[in-house]
This record gives C-alpha cells, sequence and structure tokens, in this order.
C-alpha cells in the first residue's frame, strides 16, 4: 500500500492542452516534492514545497501544497510533448522519502 | 561534481546467482539511500545510511539482501540467491543532513532469468 496515491495513474493529452495531476495522502509531511522521471533514468527533482497552502511556479508547471499539508497537485499548463514522463510525489516521514507510485503523462504532438 | 554514479547500469543474472551493485554518492552527501523500483511503480525505500551507519531497513529488504557504507562514502547493495522477483531498476540516491531533497543516479537495471 502506497503512503501517497498519486492520480490519475496515466494521462495521455495532445499537445496544447492544460492537465492536473494529483498527490494524496492521510499522513502530514513536513515537505512534499515532485519529481519527472524519464525512461531508463532516475527521477530529477521539479520542486519542493514546505508551507501549508504554498503555490509554486516553475514556468508552465504550478504546483500547490495543501493547507492541512496532506496533499498536493501539479497544474501543467499548455503541456508539451517534451512534458512526456512520470511524475511522482514523495514525502518524508521521519528521515526517509516515501514515493507515489506516478502519473505517467504521454504528451501527444 | 558528477553527480550521483550507480554501477553497473545493467546486470543480466541467472536465478540463484549473486549480484552487487556500487552507488557513489555526491562527496559532500552524508545520506545514501536505496530504493527499488518495478514496472508502474515510483519507488520503494529500501534502506538508508547515515554515514557508515545504516539508520534504517524497510521489511522488503529480505536476509539475501544486504548494504553497506563501509567509509561513509561509496555503497554497495548485495542480492544473494536471486530470484525472478529481484527484477527491478535499483536507485540510489543521496542528500545532506536534513535536507529533503534526494539527487538520484540513473540506476541499476536488473534482470533475473
Amino acid at each position: 500500500t502506497q503512503l501517497l496515491e498519486q492520480s490519475p495513474q496515466f494521462l495521455s493529452i495532445q499537445e496544447g492542452e492544460n492537465l492536473t495531476v494529483y498527490c494524496n495522502s492521510s499522513s502530514v509531511f513536513s515537505s512534499l516534492q515532485w519529481y519527472r522521471q524519464e525512461p531508463g533514468e532516475g527521477p530529477v527533482l521539479l520542486v519542493t514545497v514546505v508551507t501549508g497552502g504554498e503555490v509554486k511556479k516553475l514556468k508552465r508547471l504550478t504546483f500547490q501544497f495543501g493547507d492541512a499539508r496532506k496533499d498536493s497537485s501539479l497544474h501543467i499548463t499548455a503541456a508539451q510533448p517534451g512534458d512526456t514522463g512520470l511524475y511522482l510525489c514523495a514525502g518524508a516521514e521521519n528521515n526517509d522519502m516515501r514515493f507515489g507510485a506516478g502519473t505517467r503523462l504521454t504528451v501527444k504532438p | 561534481d558528477t553527480g550521483v554514479s550507480q554501477d553497473p547500469r545493467h546486470k543480466i543474472t541467472k536465478r540463484g546467482q549473486n549480484v552487487t551493485f556500487r552507488c557513489d554518492p555526491i562527496s559532500e552527501h552524508n545520506r545514501l539511500y536505496w530504493y527499488r523500483q518495478t514496472l508502474g511503480q515510483g519507488p520503494e525505500f529500501l534502506t538508508y545510511f547515515q554515514n557508515e551507519a545504516q539508520l534504517e531497513k524497510s521489511r522488503l529488504l529480505s536476509d539475501r539482501f544486504s548494504a553497506e557504507r563501509p567509509k561513509g562514502s561509496f555503497s554497495t547493495l548485495e542480492i544473494q540467491r536471486t530470484e525472478q522477483g529481484d527484477s527491478a531498476m535499483y536507485l540510489c540516491a543521496s542528500n545532506r543532513g536534513r535536507v529533503h531533497v534526494l539527487t538520484f543516479g540513473a540506476g541499476s537495471r536488473l534482470t533475473v532469468l
């Protein structure tokens, strides 16, 4: 059982569309990270959110941390084929990091 | 600094053989983590080290698995008597102190035939 539940599991969209993926948990995290992973590679950090209600923007990506620090969302505006990948959220529990199962995004040209 | 390095990148072995993976973390990072990732899943925590001390082990880490970090620098993950269910990507990551951000290596993909 994953401590962090991500939805949807798969998402296939056309270039230019907007999308939102979610990361939910019953646990409170001191911080939450979003990573992107491409096939055959390790995950690469996109952003860290720390404060409940925090919103961070990274170009076309907008990350939000829930007020209760249990959930987060990632919104991508005008998706591009280069956004294709596995998007993982991770929360810090004690001294180690736990990951969700990820959302596999495919952006078709 | 070249980031986190893992070796080998790919390993194909027969069931019952032993395999060893090596991870070289970022030099100033005192914490090192091992994760396992199977197709369609996120990374699953296996174990982590602070310097040379192994501080936590997941229940996923059966007695066939052993990890070491003898000098607090590189680490090895050994799997004895491999089984087909051990086929996965083994990821190493490192960080510094209480910073909850991990830098991952590219992983070592194991295929057990």
